[in-house]
């Protein structure tokens, strides 16, 4: 069975770039797409953007000019570069394989 | 972008049969949309109950289901257990695009 742990840091400074790298165990990356989902404290749930393990990704338009997502077939990881942060971007934010087996979540703070 | 909307609130009695929509601001959903449906718990990571308006997974409880309902996506539980009460998002698909509802709290009580 397919898992997938989120990591990278907790806390992140204003106008600095988020980053967080997806580890899937259990499964090889290199086939399906590979989503980023993120929550904010006590809200709902944002779209971030997905990857097929090609290299081809469709990014939320709302997000879509600071945002990049990659794929490490080699290291069977993906990874989320959000540039640009400001506290509307403290959430927990999910991995997901094909929306269907999801990341624990990793909570990121952003504050100076 | 589109606005997905859902019902904030439902409450169902132990046993009852509860109704959940999806709405698009765009128009009636539709199977292109590829409608999903996920279970959140407080505390918890998401669970996807529905893929693709009706399509289970294996962990699907039975007592979901998935469909279209008057130009919108539906989730139907029969037969709610005391464990089902949660918050329930639905997500569509725009071209690529995805877009999440603004979920619905559902109370067993």
């Amino acid at each position: 069975q397919v898992q997938l742990q989120e990591s990278g840091p907790g806390l992140v400074k204003p106008s600095e770039t988020l980053s967080l790298t997806c580890t899937v165990s259990g499964g090889s990356i290199s086939s399906y797409y590979w989503s980023w989902i993120r929550q904010p404290p006590g809200k709902g749930l944002e779209w971030i953007g997905y990857i097929y393990y090609s290299g081809s990704t469709n990014y939320n338009p709302s997000l879509k000019s600071r945002v990049t997502i990659s794929v490490d077939t080699s290291k069977n990881q993906f990874s989320l570069k959000l540039s640009s942060v400001t506290a509307a971007d403290t959430a927990v934010y999910y991995c997901a394989r094909q929306l269907a087996s999801w990341g624990q979540g990793t909570l990121v703070t952003v504050s100076s | 972008q589109a606005v997905v909307t859902q019902e904030p609130s439902l409450t169902v009695s132990p046993g009852g049969t509860v109704t959940l929509t999806c709405g698009s601001s765009t128009g009636a959903v539709t199977s292109g949309h590829y409608p999903y449906w996920f279970q959140q718990k407080p505390g918890q990571a998401p669970r996807t109950l529905i893929y693709d308006t009706s399509n289970k997974h294996s962990w699907t409880p039975a007592r979901f289901s998935g469909s279209l309902l008057g130009g919108k996506a539906a989730l139907t539980l029969s037969g709610a257990q005391p464990e089902d009460e949660a918050e329930y998002y639905c997500l569509l698909s725009y071209s690529g695009a995805e877009v999440f509802g603004t979920g619905t709290k559902v109370t067993v009580l």
